[in-house]
């Protein structure tokens, strides 16, 4: 099982739209969580940080269920410039391992 | 500006050579990590380094090796035992050692030839 699970697409939305993006990760030590886009053939860029509370960065909302092991992202009014890839990552501490793990990222396509 | 730079751009390998790719930063950043993409997949862990002269395997290490002699450079080797070498190479490099707040370099294709 991958450490980190989401559903590929592509979600192909009007503009305007509201989507959701589910993101689930095996490793229940798991402590740190994020949000990264990444743009057709570029490098990633940090979107958000997810925080236990959940959390709003404009149009963006970020949650996360550490019971259920799952992660969210919500945009909504969706824009063309949206249109990118969404990747979860999460950072676990009981590995050693000093390093992000990725997703392997949702695909958005927004449409005029 | 401070960033991280890849070099080059594209680059291409006949089979059977050794390569290496280029990264270099200029935050100050004790952390450095490399990455592998490949088409409609996550990033996978190849190497990171804390500190200098200090680097561990991550999850595809087999194949390629690092050496971390300076805080600004992390070059990957992508030696011939590597069998299927072709994708999308990304550096990121951190302050934290925890490994928080990546910032990327734009990264290398590497297309055997």
């Amino acid at each position: 099982r991958k450490e980190v699970e989401q559903d590929p697409g592509p979600f192909n939305v009007p503009e305007g739209a509201t989507v959701a993006f589910n993101c689930t990760y095996s490793n229940s030590a798991s402590q740190s969580f994020f949000w990264y886009r990444q743009d057709c053939r570029k490098e990633p860029k940090l979107l958000m940080s997810v925080y236990s509370s959940g959390n709003e960065d404009g149009r963006f909302t970020a949650q996360l269920n550490r019971a259920s092991q799952y992660i969210s992202l919500l945009i909504r009014d969706s824009k063309l410039s949206d249109s990118a890839t969404y990747l979860c990552v999460v950072k676990t501490m009981d590995t050693g391992r000093r390093a992000l793990t990725f997703g392997s990222g949702t695909r958005l396509q927004v449409q005029p | 500006d401070g960033g991280i730079t890849q070099s080059p751009k594209y680059l291409f390998r006949k089979e059977g050579q050794n390569v290496t790719l280029s990264c270099e930063q200029n935050l100050n950043h004790d952390a450095m990590y490399w990455y592998r993409q490949d088409p409609g997949q996550g990033l996978r862990l190849i190497y990171y380094s804390q500190i200098v002269n200090d680097f561990q395997k991550g999850d595809i290490a087999e194949g390629y090796s690092v050496s971390r002699e300076k805080k600004e450079s992390f070059p990957l080797t992508v030696t011939s035992a590597q069998k299927n070498p072709t994708a999308f190479y990304l550096c990121a490099s951190s302050m934290s050692s925890e490994g928080y707040g990546y910032t990327f370099g734009s990264g290398t294709r590497l297309t055997v030839v």
